[in-house]
């Protein structure tokens, strides 16, 4: 069965980097895009950008472009999420999702990141 | 891209029924046939209930029904039970490779 397994939570200071992983199996990876969603404290989902595994040809969403970076390593299945210059607004879970149908399908189960000084 | 919009809330007795509308665009939900709806319980990971408008993935009860009509998707749950209360996304496409998320409607099961 598709299954998305996330990095473990992080605390980061304002100014930081963050890295998240995101190991796929269950599929063939090359096979369908990863998008990346981040959910704020109390607040609702927020798409961040998408990748194509197959390609590398990634689309960001206009208020994280210049400050996030998607990637995949397919020898290992495996997405990552960097955002940088971290912001105590960015505090938030983030979760990564393959496509059903375009749209996110399947969820990685979240990784908490904690921004603070 | 706005986020898409939904009511905050929305309730319904057991074994009744209870729609959710998401609105949009033309250059979202007006503009595509990819149309998604998720449900998502506290603490939880969302899950797909709907996907490509009116799809359900194996798993999800025929109670859970997607339309659209113009710029406005629907999620109907029918026959609600207790464990239906959660609160419901919808997600559309918004241009090549770019989507965009409902702001999210709370269904309390009285």
């Amino acid at each position: 069965q598709v299954q998305l397994v996330q990095s473990g939570a992080e605390v980061k200071k304002p100014g930081a980097s963050v890295k998240v992983s995101c190991k796929a199996s269950g599929y063939t990876f090359t096979s369908y895009g990863i998008h990346w969603v981040r959910q704020a404290p109390g607040q609702g989902l927020e798409w961040m950008g998408w990748i194509s595994p197959y390609s590398g040809n990634t689309n960001y969403a206009q208020n994280f472009q210049g400050r996030v970076t998607m990637t995949t390593d397919t020898s290992t299945s495996t997405a990552y999420m960097d955002l940088r210059s971290l912001r105590s607004d960015d505090a938030a879970v983030y979760y990564c999702a393959r496509d059903l149908g375009l749209l996110p399908g399947y969820w990685g189960q979240g990784t908490l990141v904690t921004v603070s000084s | 891209q706005s986020a898409l919009t939904q009511p905050p809330s929305a309730s319904g007795s057991p074994g009744q029924s209870v729609t959710i509308s998401c609105t949009g665009t033309s250059n979202d939900v007006g503009g595509y046939t990819y149309v998604s709806w998720y449900q998502q319980h506290p603490g939880k990971a969302p899950k797909v209930v709907i996907y490509e408008v009116t799809n359900r993935p194996s798993g999800v009860p025929d109670r859970f029904f997607g339309s659209k009509s113009g710029n406005t998707a629907f999620l109907t749950v029918s026959g609600l039970q207790a464990e239906d209360e959660a609160d419901y996304y919808c997600s559309s496409n918004a241009g090549i490779n770019t989507f965009v998320f409902g702001t999210g409607t709370k269904v309390t099961v009285l």
